[in-house]
């Protein structure tokens, strides 16, 4: 079965930090871009990051470039996402998506989401 | 940059229910549309303005023109009350946007 699971979510401080990370498998992992969207409670989805099937081709929304790294472990199948200096703002569900092309420049759909974890920034 | 869809879209069972996007970048870049439930994960259901993934039923379809993108769903069912997202690039086409979402009620 196709799938990603993601983890690391949970309750951080403002400025704190946290990594999440996105466990794939049912597909040959190092093939295929991945991306992070969020989605604030009640609100709607909002793209964060997306990277190449290599790894070499990164982009991040304005609102989290410079605070969050997104990575891949092709060896793992994994999909990392560092975060920090958190901020209330930032509270969401986090989704890993696996995307139907090898290659950031242009994405192409994202096809295949995990459930996602919840991420909140409070003190 | 900002994909605009109407907040909501009201049809009756059996009805053609269109939703539609609005975007500068719309004519040079491809439209995505996604349906998403209460609780659960978006599902891809409109790729490249008007392809269909497998397993989605033929009453979904797309169409694009200049800088309005259009989710056409024929003959609604009571199963397709969701929110329904499009989502594009920017003119860079590097970053991606999507519109703030359309929730679909059948009455």
């Amino acid at each position: 079965e196709v799938q990603v699971v993601e983890s690391g979510g949970g309750l951080v401080q403002p400025g704190g930090s946290l990594r999440l990370s996105c466990a794939a498998s049912g597909f040959t992992f190092s093939s295929y871009a991945m991306t992070w969207v969020r989605q604030a409670p009640g609100k709607g989805l909002e793209w964060v990051s997306t990277i190449s099937a290599g790894g070499a081709g990164i982009h991040y929304a304005d609102s989290v470039k410079g605070r969050f790294t997104i990575s891949r472990d092709n060896s793992k199948n994994t999909l990392y996402l560092q975060m920090k200096s958190l901020r209330a703002e930032d509270t969401a569900v986090y989704y890993c998506a696996k995307v139907d092309s090898s290659s950031s420049d242009p994405p192409g759909a994202f096809d295949i989401w995990g459930q996602g974890t919840m991420v909140t920034v409070s003190s | 940059y900002k994909l605009t869809q109407p907040p909501s879209v009201s049809v009756f069972p059996g009805q053609t229910a269109r939703i539609t996007c609005s975007g500068d970048a719309l004519p040079n870049q491809y439209a995505y549309w996604y349906q998403q439930k209460p609780g659960q994960a978006p599902v891809v259901v409109i790729y490249k303005d008007n392809e269909r993934p497998p397993g989605i039923p033929e009453r979904f379809s797309g169409s694009s023109s200049g800088t309005t993108a259009t989710l056409t769903i024929s003959g609604v069912q009571a199963e397709d009350e969701a929110d329904y997202y499009c989502q594009s690039l920017d003119s860079s086409g590097t970053h991606v946007v999507f519109g703030g979402g359309t929730k679909l009620t059948v009455l």
